[in-house]
């Protein structure tokens, strides 16, 4: 049972540069979540999925997209990367959308 | 948005030690999560509380869920080296599909051997 699997663990982009950060969870939980987060600053949601299909934005979504074609996959995309957007993400998944399970994150930096 | 507020954003404790870290907020919440993230990984659940004025235990560590629903504390006692890390405490207003958890910004807490 792996739980969260984010990939890759680290990347350097240059501004402008695009990429795909994966998730995956073998929980077979409805709930998925990407938050990125900034030193000394918490975690700010970007987007959150309820269900294979359905997703929707959160507290940061600007510059980044999502999909959720299935239960386990929750790609997050980022088509023009810009410095802003170095940070570290998180992607978790959740049965009642209470109690979340978190990957071990992947860190981003745009120069 | 609401907001978690924890603060100081650090704390030093000596081995052995208990320590004591709040949550507090303006909003109502209905539901209070303490996390525990240690270096290079993704937070990891500690404690969830569901109920105003809930006491709940987790080996050293205790967590209240505040009657007045607008906070929460994290006990910890006896402090040990592996206890380093940084303590986020998270909070639901709502409940439902669509409802969202909100972070405080984490303490880093030291322990000095």
């Amino acid at each position: 049972n792996a739980g969260v699997t984010q990939t890759p663990k680290f990347r350097i982009l240059k501004i402008g540069q695009s990429m795909t950060l994966q998730c995956a969870q073998d929980m077979n939980h409805n709930y998925m979540y990407w938050y990125r987060q900034d030193p000394g600053m918490g975690l700010k949601l970007i987007y959150y999925s309820v269900g294979a299909g359905i997703t929707d934005k959160g507290e940061v979504p600007n510059g980044y997209n999502v999909s959720r074609s299935t239960t386990e996959d929750f790609p997050l995309r980022l088509e023009l990367a810009a410095p802003s957007q170095t940070s570290v993400y998180f992607c978790a998944s959740s049965y009642t959308n209470t109690e979340a399970f978190f990957g071990q994150g992947t860190r981003l930096t745009v120069v | 948005g609401q907001q978690l507020n924890q603060s100081p954003q650090s704390m030093f404790i000596q081995e052995g030690e208990d320590v004591s870290m709040n949550c507090t907020s303006s909003s109502i919440f209905n539901t209070w999560l303490w996390y525990k993230q240690d270096p290079g990984e993704g937070p990891v659940l500690l404690i969830a509380l569901y109920k105003a004025g809930e006491l709940t235990s987790n080996g050293r560590l205790t967590a209240q869920f505040g009657i007045t629903r607008k906070d929460s504390f994290l006990n910890i006692s006896a402090s040990i080296p592996s206890d380093v890390g940084i303590y986020f405490c998270a909070g639901q207003i709502e409940t439902g599909a669509n409802s969202k958890l909100t972070f405080g910004k984490g303490i880093t807490l030291s322990v000095r051997p």
